[in-house]
């Protein structure tokens, strides 16, 4: 079966800095999509990996490894306002997005 | 500015009921996708459409009907509403066929069946 694994919930300080993994087990693979959504609201699009390495953007950095089936988001500086949900999905040999059950990240001051 | 708007934020129906679901996207996609989305159990595919009149079953499409008669719109149809369908449901849409793109998600619709 398809399966992708994060941590359920992390906690983390204002100011520091926070790396939400993503481990998958699919049929093929055509990218990694990290998206965040706060709380009652809708998933927007964070950072897309398709190669091995890190992608960054501003302060989120999104890594990945395709011979370990591993991706992490990194965000640095943590803001009060990056509490939200973190979602790993992984694009199929089908094309079909396979989603994490997503990380919550709770940020504390 | 990228929009997909869906028809309610909350809806309250009773067990029985026929339940629709709108989704409007102004992208001009050719994708069209219906999630639910329930705690701890991620986002998980009921039907998807990649063109007007098109659609393809997700991983639970069991109690559920769509519709795509104009490529803007997509419809969830809930033909007799069960108390196992309350959740967040999650219209998306995405730029092409069956290549790699970023999806846009609505703001969602949080069903309550009782």
């Amino acid at each position: 079966g398809q399966n992708i694994d994060q941590p359920t919930e992390m906690t983390a300080t204002e100011g520091a800095i926070v790396q939400i993994n993503c481990t998958y087990q699919t049929s093929g693979f055509n990218g990694l999509f990290w998206y965040q959504q706060h709380a009652g609201e809708a998933p927007t699009f964070l950072s897309y990996n398709v190669l091995d390495g890190l992608e960054e953007k501003g302060r989120f950095s999104s890594f990945l490894s395709r011979s370990k089936g591993y991706s992490y988001l990194l965000l640095k500086e943590l803001q009060m306002k990056d509490s939200a949900s973190y979602l790993c999905a992984v694009i199929d040999s089908n094309y079909q997005l396979i989603w994490g059950a997503g990380t919550k990240l709770i940020i504390k001051p | 500015d990228v929009k997909v708007t869906q028809s309610s934020r909350y809806l309250v129906k009773r067990t029985g009921e026929k339940v629709f679901l709108e989704c409007v996207q102004d992208m001009d996609h050719e994708n069209m996708f219906w999630y639910r989305q329930d705690p701890g159990l991620g986002l998980r595919l009921i039907y998807f459409s990649y063109d007007v009149k098109m659609k393809e079953k997700g991983d639970i499409p069991e109690g559920y009907s769509v519709s795509r008669e104009k490529k803007e719109r997509f419809s969830l149809i809930l033909e007799s509403a069960s108390t196992n369908q309350t959740s967040m449901y999650l219209c998306a849409s995405s730029l092409d066929g069956r290549e790699v793109n970023e999806q846009f998600f609505g703001p969602g619709t949080r069903l309550t069946v009782l």
